[in-house]
């Protein structure tokens, strides 16, 4: 089955500054790669995806980049604010294979 | 809100006992997903199902079942509690069976076993 690394675990950036995520793959037949956020007690909320047909998405301060012949992608966050401090989970699939996420990155953004 | 409904939002219970989650899928949403997320854990995928059919198992321990409902409604059942099933348990729908889509979460069920 798909094994999905994420890193870092955790991210300290000081306000304005951007935050990176990087996540890895296993299995090259994986197409589907969403991003969750998650705050603390809350549900995991789906805040981008992108397809292995396209190699970059933007959406406001929020873009993802994949690398399909590396097999990572990763979620950037530019301009942060206090609001953008949450756990972050990767994740990926393919068509057949269940939804495998990342173990989390917690961003804190200090003000 | 996601439109996915679960309840009880918080379950409190002992060990060696049995509770029921349950979970309605956004409008429209064929498949139910359920996962465990541990105290400071990911998310553990335990079980799908689409249109009533179990679809995917992951995780699931042989004292934790499931099923899906004509309504598409979904139940997750766990029994013989151990202090060790504590845990946030969250489900999620998507549109059909295919894993290669977005899937929507609902605010879960905090599951405490004393």
């Amino acid at each position: 089955g798909e094994n999905v690394e994420q890193h870092p675990s955790t991210l300290s950036v000081q306000e304005g500054d951007s935050a990176v995520i990087k996540c890895t793959y296993s299995d090259s037949a994986s197409n589907y790669f969403p991003w969750y956020k998650q705050e603390l007690g809350k549900r995991p909320q789906l805040i981008i995806d992108i397809r292995s047909n396209v190699g970059e998405k933007k959406d406001q301060r929020i873009a993802v980049t994949l690398n399909k012949t590396a097999k990572h992608f990763s979620l950037h966050i530019t301009e942060t604010q206090p609001e953008d401090s949450a756990v972050y989970f990767c994740a990926a699939s393919s068509f057949r294979d269940k939804l495998s996420f990342g173990a989390g990155t917690t961003v804190t953004v200090r003000a | 809100d996601s439109g996915v409904t679960q309840t009880p939002k918080h379950l409190i219970t002992a060990t060696g006992q049995r509770v029921t989650l349950r979970c309605s899928p956004r409008s429209g949403d064929l498949s139910v997903y359920w996962y465990q997320q541990s105290l400071d854990q990911g998310l553990q995928f335990l079980i799908q199902y689409y249109n009533g059919e179990e679809r995917a198992k992951g995780n699931i321990l042989e004292r934790f079942s499931a099923q899906q409902f004509p309504d598409l409604h979904s139940e997750l059942n766990l029994s013989s509690l151990e202090l060790g099933d504590s845990a946030l348990y969250f489900c999620a729908s998507s549109k059909d069976s295919n894993s290669n889509q977005p899937q929507h979460f609902g605010d879960g069920t905090r599951l405490s076993i004393l």
